[in-house]
């Protein structure tokens, strides 16, 4: 069952902050966070492990609840380069290595 | 490092012909993944591989869909007959598993399939 990612599309100026949220039914072991831009393959950001940790890559973190089942995604200061298709990618469990996404937040940062 | 290598980068065919996607994983990755996306189903797993073997096949859509993955450096999407649903992007992932679920899964370039 994919994740429920919010908002599905979201657009900011340079400068501004966004939050990307993903939430699952199902628990959660890991939680991964990939950027894919327009005919291009995904690209991995970050992987948030069990344990609420808080990561970051540039100016972008996120956070991982594995009580609530949810991540969220931060963008702080967005940058043209930022523009792209987010996705959340989760691992049901241990052995498990396997990734389902759900259906992306297309971000979209303008001038 | 050389990344997840596929081919052919897009491919036109009518409907009814055979389509076969090809993916070199990256050196050392024992876990292999295909997935298809669509604007309407997003990325869907379709199936993956771990050390050769296939563990998970229960996103292929339909018989018509096979994957093959003779040794470790090399795997086949076979699509026979194609229709023309089945026109999407098809991206070939790998992963270095440590017993763990903290593998990071990268992706190749994808093979762009129209079927006419």
């Amino acid at each position: 069952q994919q994740p429920v990612q919010s908002p599905q599309a979201v657009i900011l100026r340079e400068g501004e902050d966004a939050v990307i949220n993903c939430s699952s039914s199902k628990a959660l072991y890991s939680v991964h966070w990939y950027r894919q831009k327009h005919g291009e393959a995904p690209v991995f950001l970050m992987i948030l492990l069990k344990g609420g940790e808080q990561k970051g890559h540039e100016k972008i973190s996120a956070s991982f609840n594995e009580k609530k089942q949810q991540s969220s995604l931060y963008l702080t200061a967005s940058q043209l380069s930022y523009s792209g298709t987010y996705f959340c990618g989760y691992h049901p469990g241990a052995g498990s290595y396997q990734l389902t996404f759900g259906k992306g937040t297309k971000l979209s940062v303008i001038p | 490092d050389a990344g997840v290598i596929q081919s052919p980068r897009h491919e036109v065919t009518e409907m009814g012909q055979e389509v076969t996607l090809r993916c070199k994983p990256i050196s050392g990755h024992n876990s292999l993944f295909w997935y298809r996306q669509t604007m309407m189903r997003g990325l869907e797993l379709l199936i993956y591989f771990n050390n050769n073997v296939p563990i998970d096949d229960s996103g292929m859509p339909e018989d018509r869909f096979s994957a093959k993955m003779p040794n470790a450096s090399f795997s086949t999407l076979k699509i026979q007959p194609s229709e023309p649903r089945d026109s999407a992007v098809y991206f070939c992932a790998s992963s270095r598993t440590t017993g763990s679920s903290g593998n990071t899964i990268y992706f190749g370039e994808g093979s762009w399939l129209t079927v006419v």
